[in-house]
């Protein structure tokens, strides 16, 4: 069965750092694109980052660009998002999603998702 | 960036019911649409993409149309697990973008 487990979530100031982790099981990790998307409690979804399977390209929302990081450690089959100076915008909950394979613009696995909440 | 804008953005219905929701693109995207299905405090699912194309798994009273700017899910015979919010997702180029939701709501 595929799983996404993401953690790392917390209560942050603004200006702070965070790691969000994202373990995979029940698949070919490192076949697969991933994606990040971010949820604010009660509203709709928005497209943060996304990551090829090497972890050789990555992409970014303008809204984001230059202050997150995503990474991919196939050997761990774990996805990562390095969140830097984050702002109180940033507050939602942030899921892992898997790419279709073969159609790698959508996406066929979510994880829960993990809050991240910026505030002083 | 590519807007998607869904209409309605609730509908209510009733068990047995059909339901229609609609997704128009500021700019044509070909057949690179997708629909999602959450409920409250779910991950999203994944019920249809490339427009037209049905996930396995998903039943097939969904189902999907539409190419270029508009786009359509269709729910036949409404069940009671169908109560949720379905999303649309474009998927040509970056940045992705989803529309705002359709909320379908119990008559």
């Amino acid at each position: 069965e595929v799983q996404l487990l993401e953690s790392g979530g917390a209560l942050v100031q603004p200006g702070g750092s965070l790691r969000l982790s994202c373990a995979a099981s029940g698949f070919t990790f490192r076949s697969y694109d991933m994606t990040w998307v971010r949820q604010i409690p009660g509203k709709g979804l928005d497209w943060v980052s996304s990551i090829t399977n090497d972890g050789a390209t990555t992409y970014y929302a303008d809204s984001v660009k230059g202050r997150f990081t995503i990474s991919k450690d196939n050997s761990k089959n774990t996805l990562y998002l390095h969140m830097n100076n984050l702002r109180a915008e940033d507050t939602a909950v942030y899921h892992c999603a898997r790419d279709l394979l073969g159609s790698p613009f959508f996406f066929d696995k979510w994880g829960q998702g993990t809050l991240v909440s910026v505030s002083s | 960036d590519i807007q998607l804008t869904q209409s309605p953005s609730s509908v209510s219905a009733s068990v047995g019911d059909r339901v229609t929701i609609t997704c128009r693109a500021s700019q044509g995207i070909s057949h690179w649409l997708a629909w999602y299905q959450q409920k409250p405090g779910k991950a999203p699912k994944l019920l249809i993409y490339a427009a037209s194309s049905l996930q396995s798994g998903v039943p097939s009273r969904f189902s999907g149309s539409g190419y270029g700017t508009d786009f359509t899910l269709t729910i036949t015979s409404l069940q009671p697990e169908d109560f949720a919010t379905y999303y649309c997702q474009q998927g040509t180029g970056f940045p992705r973008t989803f529309g705002r939701g359709t909320k379908v709501e119990i008559k």
